[in-house]
């Protein structure tokens, strides 16, 4: 019964194409997040999601866009893909405070 | 603002030998901390975490971590390395209000374990 669950696993794309990636938890939390991981394995925080509040890094272009139909679920909207996306894509959840996030395993999108 | 710094992006050990990944963290409110480790290919697995009480925790796979509030560090040691360790380790830290909330993660340490 996977917690985290992120779709596709791999994602090959042209670049200028729009692309989304689903995110789904069924650990009952309330905040999902997704994070970008680059090439040296660095994870940067994208965007959280909270009872419809929505905190978003200020340096997370607008192309990006996250959407979330229900509590459960927090998909990941690319406009106008670039070659500068290509990396692994999280996406985690967790309650609001204190206790740990647990990760999906991830996206790897790739941008040619 | 939060923030996070692994000394070392990569450290090497010999099989049986001491582990020890170090994590200092700033935080302007008290601080949730936690260690994940990440093997090839795969995704986040929490380790361990420190929410409130013992400054001593205990995780999975042999890890433990120190909470030392005067240093602002969450060390990660293992008393003895196995083949199996060899991953990518993140400390992250997490604080309890407003944006704080996100859990913000260091730069990551690559452990090499050497036969």
């Amino acid at each position: 019964d996977t917690a985290v669950s992120q779709t596709p696993k791999y994602l090959v794309t042209q670049m200028g194409n729009d692309k989304s990636i689903k995110c789904e938890q069924n650990l009952g939390h309330d905040t999902m997040y997704w994070y970008k991981q680059d090439s040296k394995k660095f994870l940067k925080i994208m965007f959280s999601y909270n009872n419809k509040e929505l905190i978003i890094n200020e340096t997370v272009p607008n192309r990006f866009s996250p959407k979330s139909p229900d509590k459960a679920h927090l998909n990941l909207h690319i406009n106008s893909l670039e070659l500068g996306d290509s990396a692994v894509y999280f996406c985690a959840s967790s309650q609001p405070t204190g206790e740990a996030a647990f990760f999906g395993q991830g996206t790897r999108l790739t941008v040619v | 603002a939060q923030s996070v710094t692994q000394l070392g992006s990569h450290v090497s050990v010999s099989e049986g030998a001491l582990v020890l990944l170090r994590c200092n963290y700033s935080s302007s409110v008290p601080p949730y901390l936690f260690w994940y480790v990440q093997y090839p290919n795969q995704g986040l697995q929490l380790l361990l975490k420190y929410t409130t009480g013992a400054t001593l925790v205990k995780g999975i796979n042999g890890f433990e971590a120190e909470f030392k509030k005067s240093e602002t560090s969450f060390h990660l040691t293992k008393p003895s390395a196995h083949m199996s360790d060899a991953a990518e380790y993140f400390c992250a830290v997490k604080g309890s209000s407003g944006s704080a909330r996100q859990l913000t993660f260091g730069s990551g340490t690559q452990l090499t374990v050497l036969p």
